[in-house]
């Protein structure tokens, strides 16, 4: 079963300040990935979708894909402090449907 | 478009009562999701619907849980006899595409989910 991890636990970065987030996982064939953003007590909003190898950006989003190392990297650009929140990573499974795992989040704190 | 509804928002169970919440997906969606979301195991892939057909609910625990996706419109989990580990938020999702694609068509819409609290 695919295993996804997270990296770090928690993040605080300061208003403007680049904010990197790692995900790690376990299935090399896996080529569905998303980026989430979880609000306190709010739903997923979807942030980024990346397909294959290679950089996808989306606004101050971007996804970072090393399949290769089985690296899934998120870069904020300029994060501000609305950006605080739990970000989590999926990862698919091709089992001939979408079911996505995720791993435990980044709570990300953006200081002004 | 209101996305995922799910409703309660909140729940307060007592031990060994039963819990049911619902969920409407975004219409035109035709596979809908059900996870659970914990601080310890984050969130966990509980059971998956396609066009209302169950397809796969090997993240429910055996005994107690049920799914059922009686139409298009709405879905519900029920927990019978709550234990306070079931305590987390349940958190409903809906994709406009059921298979493998290998595309944007099949990402998860998520609603805010419900938070069960078995005191």
């Amino acid at each position: 079963q695919q295993k996804v991890q997270q990296s770090p636990e928690s993040l605080t970065v300061s208003e403007g300040a680049m904010a990197s987030l790692n995900c790690t996982f376990s299935d090399r064939s896996s080529d569905n990935f998303r980026w989430y953003r979880q609000h306190s007590g709010k739903g997923l909003e979807v942030l980024v979708s990346i397909f294959s190898d290679g950089e996808k950006e989306e606004g101050s989003f971007t996804a970072h894909l090393n399949r290769a190392s089985l690296h899934v990297f998120l870069h904020i650009r300029e994060p501000q402090p609305s950006d605080s929140a739990l970000y989590l990573c999926a990862v698919s499974s091709n089992t001939g449907y979408q079911n996505f795992y995720f791993g435990k989040g980044t709570s990300l704190t953006v200081i002004p | 478009n209101a996305g995922v509804i799910q409703t309660p928002r909140h729940k307060v169970t007592g031990k060994g009562q039963e819990a049911t919440l619902w969920c409407e997906p975004i219409s035109g969606h035709s596979a809908v999701f059900w996870y659970r979301q914990t601080i310890v195991q984050g969130l966990e892939f509980l059971t998956y619907f396609r066009n209302q057909a169950p397809i796969d609910d090997s993240g429910m625990p055996k005994e107690r849980f049920s799914a059922q996706m009686p139409n298009q419109s709405h879905s519900t989990l029920k927990i019978q006899s709550t234990q306070p580990q079931d305590s987390a938020v349940y958190l409903c999702a809906s994709s406009l595409e059921w298979d493998y694609t290998g595309n944007a068509g099949n990402t998860l819409y998520f609603g805010e989910g419900s938070r069960l609290i078995v005191v």
